[in-house]
């Protein structure tokens, strides 16, 4: 059973467009973790949000925790192809197992 | 700072044969996790050392085994392969075996089982 509901699963866009990508659980987290990825490449951590309604910025990355900790969302303004990736959220729910969902593939064309 | 570091990066082994898996945490961490992530999916929970112990492990059965040295590297053991056994094995190290550690993953080793 998958913790974490990822959408969309995948996101051809174009250089310039902005973009949201979303994370869902039925479970509340202590905190949530958002990844990218590049093939042949572990997860590199671009955030974690502890608090709920927290919102964090990393440039032109935007991510929120949902008020009741079940949900983050994932917002990118003006994508460039650099941004390609997965992109994965994870979170502990208890123990010391990360938690991961399936992954929202992001491809930006120029 | 030295990153966290896998060998080998591929590896190609037929069903029935054993493999191992190494992982040397980044400098100052003492906890490593290791993770399997199977072709579009996401990183799944295999189990965790601290102190070299088992600190915690998810649903996958014993032929998975792991060690941790004193030099806080490890190993992950696969007995009797199967073909399901194919993918990329992330290792992650973090610093004190405690919930919600920040955890930081090395680039991974390509497991292909025939």
């Amino acid at each position: 059973t998958q913790l974490l509901e990822q959408s969309p699963q995948f996101l051809s866009i174009q250089e310039g467009e902005n973009l949201t990508v979303y994370c869902n659980s039925s479970s509340v987290f202590s905190s949530l973790q958002w990844y990218r990825q590049e093939p042949g490449e572990g997860p590199v951590l671009l955030v974690t949000v502890v608090t709920g309604g927290e919102v964090k910025k990393l440039k032109r990355l935007t991510f929120q925790f949902g008020d009741a900790r079940k949900d983050s969302s994932l917002h990118i303004t003006a994508a460039q192809p650099g941004d390609t990736g997965l992109y994965l959220c994870a979170g502990y729910n208890s123990g010391y197992a990360l938690n991961f969902g399936k992954g929202t593939s992001l491809l930006v064309t120029p | 700072e030295t990153g966290v570091t896998q060998s080998p990066t591929h590896l190609i082994k037929t069903r029935g044969q054993q493999v191992t898996l190494r992982c040397s945490s980044q400098s100052g961490h003492n906890t490593v996790s290791w993770y399997q992530q199977a072709l579009g999916q996401g990183p799944q929970f295999i189990f965790q050392y601290y102190r070299e112990e088992e600190n915690g492990r998810g649903n996958f059965p014993p032929r998975f085994s792991g060690l941790q040295f004193p030099n806080y590297s490890s190993e992950l053991n696969v007995n009797a392969l199967e073909l399901d056994d194919s993918a990329l094995y992330l290792c992650a190290s973090s610093f004190s075996g405690g919930v919600a550690d920040t955890q930081y993953f090395g680039p991974g080793t390509r497991l292909t089982v025939l």
